[in-house]
Protein backbone atom coordinates (compact mmCIF):
# COMPACT_ATOMS: atom_id res chain seq x y z
CA UNK A 1 0.00 0.00 0.00
CA UNK A 2 1.07 3.35 -0.53
CA UNK A 3 0.74 6.31 1.43
CA UNK A 4 1.83 10.00 2.17
CA UNK A 5 1.95 12.55 5.29
CA UNK A 6 1.89 15.89 5.51
CA UNK A 7 2.90 16.60 9.31
CA UNK A 8 1.56 19.85 8.74
CA UNK A 9 -1.84 21.58 8.43
CA UNK A 10 -0.73 25.14 8.50
CA UNK A 11 2.67 26.76 8.06
CA UNK A 12 3.07 30.40 8.27
CA UNK A 13 6.62 32.51 7.04
CA UNK A 14 7.33 35.78 6.74
CA UNK A 15 7.50 37.46 2.64
CA UNK A 16 10.80 37.41 1.58
CA UNK A 17 12.00 34.45 4.00
CA UNK A 18 12.57 31.19 2.60
CA UNK A 19 9.88 28.44 3.49
CA UNK A 20 9.70 24.68 3.42
CA UNK A 21 6.22 22.58 3.64
CA UNK A 22 6.98 18.78 4.98
CA UNK A 23 6.41 15.27 3.44
CA UNK A 24 6.58 12.08 4.08
CA UNK A 25 5.65 8.56 2.31
CA UNK A 26 5.41 5.16 2.31
CA UNK A 27 5.33 2.81 -0.63
CA UNK A 28 6.94 -1.00 -1.39
CA UNK A 29 8.92 -0.01 -4.40
CA UNK A 30 10.24 2.86 -5.93
CA UNK A 31 8.13 5.93 -5.28
CA UNK A 32 6.62 8.62 -7.55
CA UNK A 33 6.42 12.17 -6.03
CA UNK A 34 4.50 15.15 -7.01
CA UNK A 35 3.65 18.71 -5.73
CA UNK A 36 0.30 20.48 -6.08
CA UNK A 37 -1.02 23.85 -5.40
CA UNK A 38 -4.61 25.05 -4.78
CA UNK A 39 -5.61 28.39 -5.38
CA UNK A 40 -9.38 29.13 -3.87
CA UNK A 41 -11.71 27.80 -5.47
CA UNK A 42 -9.67 26.59 -7.91
CA UNK A 43 -8.87 22.76 -8.99
CA UNK A 44 -5.48 21.19 -8.09
CA UNK A 45 -2.41 22.44 -10.50
CA UNK A 46 0.69 20.22 -10.55
CA UNK A 47 3.78 22.13 -9.58
CA UNK A 48 6.78 19.63 -10.04
CA UNK A 49 7.49 15.56 -9.68
CA UNK A 50 10.18 13.49 -8.64
CA UNK A 51 10.93 10.61 -10.97
CA UNK A 52 14.73 8.78 -10.90
CA UNK A 53 17.90 11.14 -11.04
CA UNK A 54 18.47 13.84 -9.24
CA UNK A 55 17.32 14.57 -5.68
CA UNK A 56 16.83 17.94 -6.40
CA UNK A 57 14.09 18.85 -8.45
CA UNK A 58 12.61 21.97 -9.85
CA UNK A 59 9.41 23.13 -10.56
CA UNK A 60 6.99 26.09 -11.49
CA UNK A 61 6.97 29.29 -9.40
CA UNK A 62 10.30 29.05 -8.34
CA UNK A 63 9.80 25.91 -6.23
CA UNK A 64 11.46 22.99 -5.68
CA UNK A 65 12.06 20.10 -3.57
CA UNK A 66 14.49 17.93 -2.35
CA UNK A 67 13.73 13.59 -2.54
CA UNK A 68 15.54 12.01 0.18
CA UNK A 69 15.19 8.14 0.14
CA UNK A 70 16.97 7.33 3.84
CA UNK A 71 14.46 9.80 4.80
CA UNK A 72 11.47 8.95 3.14
CA UNK A 73 10.76 12.14 2.05
CA UNK A 74 10.08 15.03 -0.40
CA UNK A 75 10.03 18.46 1.07
CA UNK A 76 8.64 21.60 -1.04
CA UNK A 77 11.54 24.50 -0.82
CA UNK A 78 11.50 28.04 -1.97
CA UNK A 79 14.43 30.43 -1.05
CA UNK A 80 12.15 33.56 -0.57
CA UNK A 81 8.84 33.30 -0.53
CA UNK A 82 5.68 36.07 -1.92
CA UNK A 83 2.32 36.53 -0.61
CA UNK A 84 0.85 35.11 -3.73
CA UNK A 85 2.50 31.77 -2.70
CA UNK A 86 -0.47 31.76 0.25
CA UNK A 87 -2.61 28.47 -1.05
CA UNK A 88 -2.99 25.00 -0.43
CA UNK A 89 -0.09 22.23 -1.31
CA UNK A 90 -0.41 18.90 -1.78
CA UNK A 91 2.04 15.64 -1.68
CA UNK A 92 1.19 12.29 -3.85
CA UNK A 93 2.54 9.70 -4.00
CA UNK A 94 2.64 6.41 -6.47
CA UNK A 95 3.98 3.36 -5.95
CA UNK A 96 6.02 1.97 -9.41
CA UNK A 97 5.72 -1.52 -8.09
CA UNK A 98 1.73 -1.17 -7.01
CA UNK A 99 -0.67 -3.18 -9.15
CA UNK A 100 -2.72 0.25 -9.26
CA UNK A 101 0.41 2.03 -10.23
CA UNK A 102 -1.60 4.64 -12.23
CA UNK A 103 -3.25 5.52 -9.20
CA UNK A 104 -2.24 8.85 -6.89
CA UNK A 105 -2.55 9.09 -3.17
CA UNK A 106 -2.94 12.73 -1.53
CA UNK A 107 -1.43 13.84 1.50
CA UNK A 108 -4.17 15.90 3.88
CA UNK A 109 -2.78 19.22 2.69
CA UNK A 110 -1.15 22.02 3.97
CA UNK A 111 -2.04 25.47 4.10
CA UNK A 112 0.99 28.00 3.43
CA UNK A 113 0.34 31.83 4.59
CA UNK A 114 3.04 33.93 3.66
CA UNK A 115 2.87 37.13 5.78
CA UNK A 116 3.68 40.42 4.30
CA UNK B 1 -5.91 24.70 -25.43
CA UNK B 2 -6.75 21.00 -24.41
CA UNK B 3 -8.33 21.12 -21.07
CA UNK B 4 -10.87 19.48 -18.54
CA UNK B 5 -13.60 20.97 -17.62
CA UNK B 6 -16.51 20.36 -14.95
CA UNK B 7 -20.18 20.95 -14.42
CA UNK B 8 -22.17 22.62 -12.64
CA UNK B 9 -19.93 24.60 -10.58
CA UNK B 10 -22.30 24.56 -8.21
CA UNK B 11 -25.25 22.85 -7.35
CA UNK B 12 -27.59 22.47 -4.22
CA UNK B 13 -30.32 19.03 -3.86
CA UNK B 14 -32.37 17.43 -1.61
CA UNK B 15 -31.49 14.54 0.14
CA UNK B 16 -32.58 11.52 -1.95
CA UNK B 17 -32.79 13.20 -5.49
CA UNK B 18 -30.47 11.85 -8.09
CA UNK B 19 -27.38 13.84 -9.51
CA UNK B 20 -25.02 13.83 -12.33
CA UNK B 21 -22.10 15.93 -12.52
CA UNK B 22 -20.12 16.07 -15.80
CA UNK B 23 -16.56 15.93 -16.68
CA UNK B 24 -14.82 16.64 -20.40
CA UNK B 25 -11.83 16.04 -21.12
CA UNK B 26 -9.69 17.19 -24.24
CA UNK B 27 -6.24 15.88 -23.67
CA UNK B 28 -6.89 12.32 -25.37
CA UNK B 29 -6.48 10.77 -22.41
CA UNK B 30 -6.85 7.10 -21.00
CA UNK B 31 -7.13 8.02 -17.64
CA UNK B 32 -10.01 9.61 -15.77
CA UNK B 33 -10.58 10.09 -12.05
CA UNK B 34 -13.59 11.29 -9.29
CA UNK B 35 -12.03 12.95 -6.14
CA UNK B 36 -13.52 14.85 -3.34
CA UNK B 37 -12.22 17.22 -1.04
CA UNK B 38 -13.14 17.77 2.35
CA UNK B 39 -11.86 19.61 5.07
CA UNK B 40 -9.11 17.31 7.08
CA UNK B 41 -9.13 14.40 4.77
CA UNK B 42 -7.58 15.72 1.42
CA UNK B 43 -8.63 14.40 -2.06
CA UNK B 44 -9.76 10.83 -1.61
CA UNK B 45 -10.56 8.91 -4.75
CA UNK B 46 -14.28 8.01 -5.89
CA UNK B 47 -14.10 6.26 -8.93
CA UNK B 48 -11.71 5.94 -11.95
CA UNK B 49 -11.43 4.82 -15.52
CA UNK B 50 -8.25 3.46 -17.49
CA UNK B 51 -10.40 3.56 -20.49
CA UNK B 52 -13.68 3.42 -22.68
CA UNK B 53 -15.91 0.79 -20.60
CA UNK B 54 -13.54 0.64 -18.14
CA UNK B 55 -14.27 1.82 -14.35
CA UNK B 56 -13.01 1.21 -10.87
CA UNK B 57 -14.31 1.63 -7.68
CA UNK B 58 -11.95 3.60 -5.48
CA UNK B 59 -11.47 4.05 -1.59
CA UNK B 60 -15.06 6.02 -0.82
CA UNK B 61 -17.49 4.81 -4.16
CA UNK B 62 -20.38 3.84 -1.80
CA UNK B 63 -23.19 6.17 -2.89
CA UNK B 64 -21.72 7.15 -6.41
CA UNK B 65 -21.17 5.48 -9.95
CA UNK B 66 -19.65 6.62 -13.22
CA UNK B 67 -19.98 5.51 -16.84
CA UNK B 68 -17.23 5.67 -19.93
CA UNK B 69 -18.37 5.32 -23.37
CA UNK B 70 -15.92 7.55 -24.80
CA UNK B 71 -12.54 8.88 -24.35
CA UNK B 72 -13.21 12.32 -23.30
CA UNK B 73 -16.32 12.20 -20.59
CA UNK B 74 -16.56 10.58 -17.20
CA UNK B 75 -19.91 11.40 -15.39
CA UNK B 76 -20.39 10.82 -11.71
CA UNK B 77 -23.67 9.84 -10.51
CA UNK B 78 -24.81 10.08 -6.92
CA UNK B 79 -27.58 7.46 -7.25
CA UNK B 80 -29.61 9.21 -4.08
CA UNK B 81 -28.12 12.43 -2.77
CA UNK B 82 -26.95 12.13 1.08
CA UNK B 83 -25.93 15.10 3.20
CA UNK B 84 -22.87 13.06 3.82
CA UNK B 85 -22.12 13.91 -0.31
CA UNK B 86 -22.18 17.32 0.68
CA UNK B 87 -18.25 18.12 -0.82
CA UNK B 88 -16.19 19.84 -3.71
CA UNK B 89 -15.97 17.42 -6.76
CA UNK B 90 -13.04 16.99 -8.50
CA UNK B 91 -12.32 15.61 -12.10
CA UNK B 92 -8.78 15.10 -12.81
CA UNK B 93 -7.10 12.97 -16.30
CA UNK B 94 -3.40 12.01 -16.90
CA UNK B 95 -1.64 9.77 -19.40
CA UNK B 96 -1.32 5.59 -18.88
CA UNK B 97 2.00 5.77 -18.14
CA UNK B 98 3.03 5.66 -14.05
CA UNK B 99 5.20 8.65 -14.54
CA UNK B 100 2.46 10.83 -15.34
CA UNK B 101 1.00 13.99 -13.75
CA UNK B 102 -2.73 14.76 -13.31
CA UNK B 103 -4.30 17.49 -14.83
CA UNK B 104 -7.54 18.76 -12.85
CA UNK B 105 -10.99 20.41 -13.55
CA UNK B 106 -11.91 23.25 -11.53
CA UNK B 107 -13.98 21.61 -8.75
CA UNK B 108 -18.30 20.69 -8.87
CA UNK B 109 -19.29 22.20 -4.96
CA UNK B 110 -22.52 20.20 -3.88
CA UNK B 111 -24.69 20.83 -1.44
CA UNK B 112 -27.19 18.07 -0.05
CA UNK B 113 -29.88 19.99 1.85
Amino acid sequence: AQSVAQPEDQVNVAEGNPLTVKCTYSVSGNPYLFWYVQYPNRGLQFLLKYITGDNLVKGSYGFEAEFNKSQTSFHLKKPSALVSDSALYFCAVRDSSSGSARQLTFGSGTQLTVLP
Amino acid sequence: DAEITQSPRHKITETGRQVTLACHQTWNHNNMFWYRQDLGHGLRLIHYSYGVQDTNKGEVSDGYSVSRSNTEDLPLTLESAASSQTSVYFCASSTGTATGELFFGEGSRLTVL
